[in-house]
């Protein structure tokens, strides 16, 4: 999607073994999101970052980590990747949080499979 | 937990006709988006109803919203094929910081 890429758009890795996902936006919002999207649970909301340095836990943050060292740049770590985590990865970005009137914009996601 | 469940999960329709789905949620909100994700991609925002509006339009989309029985429906007139696409709805957490997802329903629309 315009403004926001996500990389890389495929992955697979071996069970635990670190790994990193990177959301990058063009579009100089403040608000970041991680979201996982499996089947029959919807997306679930990761971790999130309202700004430079500023982040917090979602739903299902365990065995995950995030940094946020760029407003452009939100990097999400799998620490020890496990097969429950084999999962399409959507970040998303935002101007001023769930207030705003466009919504949030997503990238196209990521697809891990970890084996 | 989820915050907003779609109903139904799946709906398969003709082209020209109506589709209506619904979502309900648990604890009081702000606003309340709709969002469509075509197979293969990220979603897109298609509107969003405040917690004070009853009603709002947009194209051939038509969103209501019941706060007292909270719950929302989402209609699409006169479908096409291209709008088969799964739809969520989408509310605040609780401390009002992120947008929280429903399961999504399933759209098919054939021609």
């Amino acid at each position: 999607d315009a403004g926001i890429t996500q990389s890389p758009r495929h992955k697979v890795t071996e069970t635990g073994t670190p790994v990193t996902l990177r959301c990058h936006q063009t579009e100089n919002h403040r608000y970041m999101y991680w979201y996982r999207q499996d089947p029959g649970h919807g997306l679930r909301l990761i971790h999130y970052s309202y700004g430079v340095k500023d982040t917090d836990k979602g739903e299902v943050s365990d065995g995950y980590s995030v940094s946020r060292s760029k407003t452009e740049d939100f990097l999400l770590t799998l620490e020890s990747a496990t097969s429950s985590q084999t999962s399409v990865y959507f970040c998303a970005i935002s101007l001023i949080g769930p207030q705003s009137v466009d919504g949030y914009t997503f990238g196209s996601g990521t697809r891990l499979t970890v084996v | 937990s989820q915050q907003g469940e779609e109903d139904p999960q799946a709906l398969s329709i003709q082209e020209g006709e109506n589709a209506t789905m619904n979502c309900s949620y648990k604890t009081s909100i702000n606003n309340l988006q709709w969002y469509r994700q075509n197979s293969g991609r990220g979603l897109v925002h298609l509107i969003l109803i405040r917690s004070n509006e009853r009603e709002k339009h947009s194209g051939r989309l038509r969103v209501t919203l019941d706060t007292s029985k909270k719950s929302s429906s989402l209609l699409i007139t006169a479908s096409r094929a291209a709008d088969t696409a799964s739809y969520f709805c989408a509310t605040n957490n609780q401390a009002g910081t992120a947008l929280i997802f429903g399961k999504g329903t399933t759209l098919s629309v054939s021609s």
